[in-house]
């Protein structure tokens, strides 16, 4: 089946900083999803994003899927990006399956 | 609208019990999923509905689980017999196959502790 590395495994980043998550896929995907679990476990959809750039207020997230890596940026991070990010991907447009990567934890002191 | 909902929010069993949870998704949203999270794991998918029908089960989803969505509307997932190797969060989401957008909702959860 289809693999889903991220990377860093951890991050710790002081407050005001900017970073890079990284997910890297093994096959060609029609859907690709970056969520994003807070410390309460609640997991928060930040992106759907197959392909392409996008952007919602200091988060962007990149998909090139002809070489299948989607990168997630964050800047100027707050305390309140503290938790683990997932990349989740599926060959099939509705989703259905997703396979989660292992996901990066992110914490941010102020 | 409320988003998804999931009840109840944590249960504690004594194995060899059997357990249901429920999940009320986002009412227009006509896709419901199951998923399972262990911790320092990412979500695990468990079985997929459009409408009333279940169209998906993965091989985690032994024949102790069962899931039902009567109507199309909420849907439970009952665990007979639980193992201790049952225990983990029950993720619920729902998403919409008519915008163009897949993009999922999760709810908050149920947190299963098999004792």
């Amino acid at each position: 089946g289809i693999q889903v590395e991220q990377s860093p495994p951890d991050l710790i980043l002081q407050e005001g900083a900017n970073s890079t998550l990284r997910c890297n896929f093994s096959d060609s995907v029609n859907n690709l999803q970056w969520f994003h679990q807070n410390p309460w476990g609640q997991l928060i959809n930040l992106f759907y994003i197959p392909s392409g750039t996008k952007q919602n207020g200091r988060l962007s997230a990149t998909t090139v899927a002809t070489e299948r890596y989607s990168l997630l940026y964050i800047s100027s991070s707050q305390t309140t990006d503290s938790g683990v990010y997932f990349c989740a991907v599926a060959t099939n447009q509705a989703g259905t399956a997703l396979i989660f990567g292992k996901g990066t934890t992110l914490s941010v002191s102020s | 609208d409320t988003g998804v909902s999931q009840n109840p929010r944590h249960k504690i069993t004594k194995r060899g019990q059997n357990v249901t949870f429920r999940c009320d998704p986002i009412s227009e949203h006509n896709r419901l999923y199951w998923y399972r999270q262990t911790l320092g794991q990412g979500p695990e998918f468990l079985t997929y509905f459009q409408n009333e029908a279940q169209l998906e089960k993965s091989r985690l989803l032994s024949d102790r689980f069962s899931a039902e969505r009567p109507k199309g509307s909420f849907s439970t997932l009952e665990i007979q017999r639980t193992e201790q190797g049952d225990s983990a969060m029950y993720l619920c989401a729902s998403s919409s196959s008519g915008d163009g957008f897949y993009g999922y909702t999760f709810g908050s959860g149920t947190r299963l502790t098999v004792v």
